[in-house]
C-alpha cells in the first residue's frame, strides 16, 4: 500500500505474555519511529531508526522493550513479560531519509495493546 | 534534548469562534517545528510547519508562526469549524535530535 502499514491493529494479551508488533514504511523511508499514545499521556517517543546507524533507543522504557528492523524497511517492536501498564496504541511512522529536520513523518493507524 | 509545552485541554469552543493554543518548546540549535493533527478514529497526519525562524506554516485556516525569540510556535485559526474537532500536537524537530517530541496534546472540540 502507499503508506504506513501496522500490524495487527487490535492486540489483546495476558499479563506475562510476549507480544511483537509490525510496521511496515512506506517504500524509500529509511527513517522509522515508533511511539506510544496513552491515555491522557500524550505520544511518548520509543525508538528511531535512521538508515544504517544504530538506532536511537533513548526512548525505550524498560528492557523488556526492543524493536529491530531487518533490511532497511519493515520493523518489529518486542515487549516481553508484558505488564498492564503497557496497554496503549503504539504507533510506527516513517519519513524520508534526506529531510532528517524537516521533513513529514506519515504515521500508521497504530496497533492497539490490552494487557489483561 | 528537545521538549515541548503545550497548552492543556480540552478546548470547548462555538463554530466561528477564534483559537489559539499555545506551544512553547526547549532545543539545543534550531529546530524544525510542526503541528500534527488526529482527527477522531484516524490516525496523526501533518497540519503545518515551519523550518526557520519567522516562518509563518498555514494549512486548512489554520496558521502558526515560528518564534525563536519566545521559543514559541502557537496555533491560531480565525473561525473554527465543527469539522477541526480533533485533538492538536505540537512538534519540534531536529537540532541535536532527528526524532520528533510531541507535546501531550489539546483535545478541541467545536460545538455547533
Amino acid at each position: 500500500g502507499a503508506g504506513v502499514s501496522q500490524s495487527p491493529s487490535n492486540k489483546v494479551t495476558e499479563k506475562g505474555k510476549d507480544v511483537e508488533l509490525r510496521c511496515d514504511p512506506i517504500s524509500g523511508h529509511t527513517a522509522l519511529y515508533w511511539y506510544r499514545q496513552s491515555l491522557g499521556q500524550g505520544l511518548e517517543f520509543l525508538i528511531y531508526f535512521q538508515g544504517n546507524s544504530a538506532p536511537d533507543k533513548s526512548g525505550l522504557p524498560s528492557d523488556r522493550f526492543s524493536a529491530e528492523r531487518t533490511g532497511g524497511s519493515v520493523s518489529t517492536l518486542t515487549i516481553q513479560r508484558t505488564q498492564q501498564e503497557d496497554s496503549a496504541v503504539y504507533l510506527c511512522a516513517s519519513s524520508l531519509a534526506t529531510s532528517r529536520d524537516t521533513g513529514e513523518l506519515f504515521f500508521g493507524e497504530g496497533s492497539r495493546l490490552t494487557v489483561l | 534534548g528537545n521538549s515541548v509545552t503545550q497548552m492543556e485541554g480540552p478546548v470547548t469552543l462555538s463554530e466561528e469562534a477564534f483559537l489559539t493554543i499555545n506551544c512553547t518548546y526547549t532545543a539545543t540549535g534550531y529546530p524544525s517545528l510542526f503541528w500534527y493533527v488526529q482527527y477522531p478514529g484516524e490516525g496523526l497526519q501533518l497540519l503545518l510547519k515551519a523550518t526557520k525562524a519567522d516562518d509563518k506554516g498555514s494549512n486548512k485556516g489554520f496558521e502558526a508562526t515560528y518564534r525563536k525569540e519566545t521559543t514559541s510556535f502557537h496555533l491560531e485559526k480565525g473561525s473554527v469549524q465543527v469539522s477541526d474537532s480533533a485533538v492538536y500536537f505540537c512538534a519540534p524537530r531536529g537540532g541535536s535530535q532527528g526524532n520528533l517530541i510531541f507535546g501531550k496534546g489539546t483535545k478541541l472540540s467545536v460545538k455547533p
